[in-house]
């Protein structure tokens, strides 16, 4: 079946580094992409979307590229702070809902 | 409220009750989900509303789970004859129509002893 998943469960950075998380898709025809930040006991906070007709978006310190040749997606964040330390989910829009990946959990080191 | 909002924040019963979970979305948003997340895992899809249309039902797990929306606000999810498996956060989100960002709550967590 289709699916959303990502290739790195952990992801250990220094702080200042950047951090790159990746997920891969299996719908080409998904038309949006989103990725969330979930901090513990709270529900996932927005960070930046992307749509299908786009390969790149910006946003504040972050960075959504889109490669519908290979069905890849990753957030880049610049200057990475402990602030930063999440889990980090990649979601793919089918039919209106959202199917979530399984998470990478980005942990920074002073 | 500015945001989507849960309730109760915490929820424990005992195997083979029935449960009642509350979302309020936020005002505007035409489109409701709701998600579940059991510990260390990602978000599942349940159930999703967008305003008079009939609901999206294709993820709730049994016969057990159903959710209303009344109104085109609140909506309430619940669970009939609670099993262990249900342990779970329960996460409700709102959003405009279309694929947009979808605004969450801060959940509820449920614990069936």
């Amino acid at each position: 079946g289709e699916s959303v998943g990502l290739h790195l469960p952990t992801l250990s950075v220094q702080e200042g580094d950047n951090s790159i998380i990746n997920c891969a898709y299996s719908n080409s025809a998904s038309d949006y992409f989103i990725w969330y930040k979930q901090e513990s006991g709270k529900g996932p906070q927005f960070i930046i979307d992307i749509r299908s007709n786009m390969d790149k978006r910006q946003g504040q310190r972050v960075t959504v590229l889109l490669n519908k040749t290979v069905k890849h997606l990753s957030l880049q964040i610049a200057a990475t702070q402990p602030g930063d330390s999440a889990v980090y989910f990649c979601a793919e829009n089918q039919g209106g809902k959202l199917i979530f990946g399984q998470g990478t959990e980005l942990s920074v080191k002073p | 409220g500015a945001g989507v909002s849960q309730s109760p924040s915490n929820k424990v019963t005992e195997k083979g009750k029935d449960v009642e979970l509350r979302c309020d979305p936020i005002s505007g948003h035409t489109a409701l989900y709701w998600y579940r997340q059991s510990l260390g895992q990602g978000l599942e899809f349940l159930i999703y509303f967008q305003g008079n249309s009939a609901p999206d039902k294709s993820g709730l797990p049994s016969d057990r789970f159903s959710a209303e929306r009344t109104g085109g606000s609140v909506s309430t999810l619940t669970i009939q004859r609670t099993q262990q498996e249900d342990s779970a956060v329960y996460l409700c989100a709102s959003s405009f129509p279309g694929p947009n960002e979808q605004f969450f709550g801060p959940g509820t967590r449920l614990t069936v002893l």
